[in-house]
């Protein structure tokens, strides 16, 4: 199995900030990549696939980048509907596995 | 706007099987390329791709659930199923199902609201 890791597990920030969480994969993906905005009781919202292409509906302030086993999600400037917990989820190969999780809160 | 909603028992004795139906609305389960996938998540825990499977009935599991696991497709319905066989108290999670693209990498971009199922005797 391809292991996710996610940095920092969780991180304090102000609105108006600009955020970014790193995703490791275990052996190269190439763009086989994408992220998810999670908020308490609700199921995960696609926000990037393929590494750094913007799901329709997404705003913008959202970006990734990376290729290979690095990969960033940036939040150019975080909004109050931004606080939720995200994860990096690789589609190379099966199983599909995703990391651990990045827990945005309010500084 | 394609939707997703899984239903079924929300308490599960523990050896049983558990039993997840996923009902899709606003367009054809048969109709284009996807992948449909079930995924769970313990309370307070993060993700866990279980399989899916393509319209044509082919499926990919999990290994690690592989054994206990299948998932089927009632195109008749328009719904696509799990069901987990000698469940444990690790087994108590949400249960979502969700809708990709096949193909590349689109991400699962589809999802249901999730049903809670927990396993207790």
């Amino acid at each position: 199995d391809i292991q996710m890791t996610q940095s920092p597990s969780s991180l304090s920030a102000s609105v108006g900030d600009r955020v970014s969480i790193t995703c490791r994969a275990s052996q190269s993906i190439s763009t086989y990549l994408n992220w998810y905005q999670q908020k308490p009781g609700k199921a995960p919202n696609l926000l990037i696939y393929a590494a750094s292409s913007l799901q329709s509906g997404v705003p913008s302030r959202f970006s990734g980048s990376g290729s290979g086993t690095d990969f960033t999600l940036t939040i150019s400037s975080l909004q109050p509907e931004d606080f939720a917990t995200y994860y990096c989820q690789q589609s190379y190969s099966s199983p599909f596995t995703f990391g651990p999780g990045t827990k945005v809160d309010i500084k | 706007q394609v939707q997703l909603q899984e239903s079924g028992p929300g308490l599960v004795k523990p050896s049983q099987t558990l039993s997840l139906t996923c009902t899709v609305s606003g367009g054809s389960i048969s109709s284009g390329t996807y992948y449909w996938s079930w995924i769970r998540q313990p309370a307070g825990k993060g993700l866990e791709w279980i399989g899916r499977i393509f319209i044509s009935g082919s499926t990919d599991y999990n290994p690690s659930l592989k054994s206990r696991v299948t998932i089927s497709v009632d195109t008749s319905k328009n719904q696509f199923s799990l069901k987990l066989s000698s469940v444990t108290a690790a087994d108590t999670a949400l249960y979502y199902c969700a809708r990709e693209t096949a193909g590349y990498s689109s991400g699962w971009y589809d999802w249901g609201q999730g049903t809670l199922v927990t396993v207790s005797s």
